[in-house]
């Protein structure tokens, strides 16, 4: 079966930085997203990799190694705003996204 | 520029009603995706279109119905409103596959 993991919540500091991992198996690879969900709100587009690497984007980066089936999405200089659930989705063969449950990032003043 | 329009934003059905969640997008997309989001599950797909009059079956497709007549309507039917159809009801839409999908601000559905 398909199966993407993410850890279910983390908490961090404002200002700090966080990284939060998620490791997929899917039948076949056609790229991992990145969204963001505020809670009782639609998600939003973070980031995409579909090479192996880190994409940088201002305060928020995103790896992949395809070879380990792992990806983390890097947030530096946290800020309260920042609260959210991380969804990681990988697509899949078919073109598809298949979702992980998300992580619940709880900053702290 | 709206992007991606969900009505209603709220809906209580008893068992066994039926329904239909809008979806409207003005951003002349040609994919459009249904999904569902359940506490503690990540997002199921629905049903998806790459265009209009062209439909296709997602992951948890049972007890739904699609229709794409234009670019830019995608409304999602229920028959038989059953509990477990309560949910969360995301549509989205984007211009490929790959590339990043665009979210309505979701139809809270329960179902009692």
């Amino acid at each position: 079966g398909q199966n993407i993991d993410q850890p279910t919540e983390m908490t961090a500091t404002e200002g700090a930085i966080v990284q939060i991992n998620c490791t997929y198996q899917t039948s076949g690879f056609n790229g991992l997203f990145w969204y963001q969900q505020h809670a009782g709100e639609a998600p939003t587009f973070l980031s995409y990799n579909v090479l192996d690497g880190l994409e940088e984007k201002g305060r928020f980066s995103s790896f992949l190694s395809r070879s380990k089936g792992y990806s983390y999405l890097l947030l530096k200089e946290l800020q309260m705003k920042d609260s959210a659930s991380y969804l990681c989705a990988v697509m899949d063969s078919n073109y598809q996204l298949i979702w992980g449950a998300g992580t619940k990032l709880i900053i702290k003043p | 520029n709206a992007g991606v329009t969900q009505t209603p934003k709220f809906r209580i059905l008893k068992i066994g009603q039926s329904m239909t969640l809008q979806c409207t997008q003005d951003m002349n997309h040609n994919y459009m995706y249904w999904y569902r989001q359940d506490p503690g599950m990540g997002l199921k797909l629905i049903y998806y279109s790459v265009g209009a009059g062209i439909t296709d079956k997602g992951e948890v497709p049972n007890g739904y119905n699609v229709s794409r007549s234009t670019t830019e309507d995608f409304p999602l039917r229920l028959e038989l409103a059953a509990p477990s159809q309560t949910s969360v009801y995301f549509c989205a839409s984007g211009t490929r596959e790959n590339q990043p999908q665009h979210f309505g601000d979701g139809t809270r559905l329960s179902i009692l």
